[in-house]
């Protein structure tokens, strides 16, 4: 079974650019999720989707990210325009709508902002 | 609500020596609970789940955890620490989140295993 696929892997930006990070979840995986994670701590959720329906997005900073899934599959995040406390990982994961809801995580991509 | 303390920021020992991480949880009912390993530059990996099927449960390379509803616990153990260990690991709760059947997780702060040679 393929796992979630992210892309880029690496991206470095100056501040007040925009950048776009692509997620491909796990087939038939309904929900999916981005998290933020800074260097040294946990994962910040940022958006949830169910399916193509945005279910949380109370921790996304909507004045300058965004996030979209079209078709309820792939989906996009993006950032503009990016602050240099932005630089983090951004961490893609998809789960099933089942018991006891566990996540899968794909390698993230990790963001420097100069 | 739910909520998850891992106990210590850090864990050091030597290789070949036992591994215990610590985490305690809080919630309202039965809980899902869960292990992830992060290593150095790496995503985060699913290294074992508590569905309520058994109290012990195994994990990947020779991990398991122990739930003890009776201590609101969820240590994570491992017989002997390889070098391989050495990574972020997290404890998490799942739980509900707004109206139809929605699920969030919980994350502890993460414990740092460093595996002394």
């Amino acid at each position: 079974e393929a796992g979630v696929a992210q892309s880029p892997r690496y991206k470095i930006i100056e501040k007040r650019q925009s950048v776009a990070f692509w997620c491909n979840p796990i087939s038939g995986h309904a929900t999916l999720y981005w998290y933020q994670q800074i260097l040294g701590q946990g994962p910040k959720l940022l958006i949830q989707f169910q399916n193509n329906g945005v279910v949380d997005d109370s921790q996304l900073p909507k004045d300058r990210f965004s996030a979209e899934r079209l078709k309820g599959v792939d989906s996009t995040l993006k950032i503009q325009p990016a602050k240099l406390e932005d630089s983090a990982v951004y961490l893609c994961a998809s789960g099933g709508r089942n018991f006891p809801y566990e996540q899968y995580f794909g390698p993230g991509t990790r963001l420097t902002v100069t | 609500a739910q909520s998850v303390t891992q106990l210590d920021s850090h864990v050091s020992v030597s290789e070949g020596t036992p591994v215990l991480l610590r985490c305690n949880y809080s919630s309202s009912y039965s809980p899902s609970l869960f292990w992830y390993v992060q290593h150095p530059n790496k995503g985060l990996q699913l290294l074992l789940k508590y569905t309520s099927a058994a109290t012990l449960v195994k994990g990947i390379n020779g991990f398991e955890a122990e739930f003890k509803k009776s201590e609101t616990s969820f240590h994570l153990t491992k017989p002997s620490a390889h070098m391989s260990d050495a990574a972020e690991y997290f404890c998490v709760v799942s739980a509900p989140f707004g109206v139809d059947s929605n699920y969030q997780l919980i994350w502890g702060a993460g414990t740092k295993l460093i595996i002394k040679p």
